[in-house]
């Protein structure tokens, strides 16, 4: 089945400790991206990837990190976790970047983080 | 700044009953598609429509493209508890740098 894996689902975590998102698709699309979700304020683009080594900041990169060193995994670091990066975190992928405006993305389940 | 944006934002409605949400922007798109996300899963596309004027069926859900590619309308007919759920739509705009963007969202409940 074609889909976009994401883990854990729940995370809750104090300040300051290190944890990682995991993402992965079986799709063999190029391009994959990192959102969060929070009220009021719709999806927000994190990072994304064009393809294996090539990333670049989205609209509210601060406090996070991301890596594609293969083509099907795309983890979110948050090095020193703070309490305004508890939200919904969805991680999606498409074929090419010029394909979302045809194909759309597929979506992951999202990750519920929590940081107390 | 907020390209697309969507109404009503929020909607309660009962089963059986018809309702139209709305996604409008001042921008011209190259396309313009919905998603459909369930309480606690990620968004699924449903539709993508390019042609101005366009209007694709998806079951008892019609969406339409304007004329001018500037908006978008999602229409829901005898809606079931299982519609329940947030829209969102998104879409490519064509002038500047190509950027893909969401909607600002309509949360449905549907009533049993």
């Amino acid at each position: 089945e074609a889909q976009v894996t994401q883990n854990p689902r729940y995370l809750i975590t104090v300040t300051g400790k290190k944890l990682t998102v995991t993402c992965s698709q079986n799709m063999n699309h190029e391009y994959m991206s990192w959102y969060r979700q929070d009220p009021g304020l719709g999806l927000r683009q994190i990072y994304y990837s064009m393809n294996v080594e090539v990333t670049d900041k989205g609209d509210v990169p601060e406090g996070y990190k991301v890596s594609r060193k293969e083509k099907r995994n795309f983890p979110l670091i948050l090095e020193s976790p703070s309490p305004n990066q508890t939200s919904l975190y969805f991680c999606a992928s498409s074929f090419e970047y010029h394909d979302l405006g045809y194909g759309g993305y597929t979506f992951g389940s999202g990750t519920r983080l929590t940081v107390v | 700044t907020q390209l697309l944006e969507q109404s009503p934002q929020f909607l309660s409605i009962q089963e059986g009953e018809n309702l139209t949400v709305y996604c409008n922007s001042s921008s011209v798109f190259s396309s313009l598609q919905w998603y459909r996300q369930e309480p606690g899963e990620g968004p699924v596309l449903l539709v993508t429509v390019v042609t101005g004027g366009e209007v694709k069926k998806l079951k008892r859900l019609t969406f339409q493209f304007g004329d001018a590619r500037k908006d978008s309308s999602l229409h829901i007919t005898a809606a079931q508890p299982g519609d329940t759920g947030l829209y969102l739509c998104a879409g490519v705009t064509v002038t500047g740098t190509y950027k893909y963007i969401f909607g600002t969202g309509t949360r449905l409940k549907v009533l049993a």
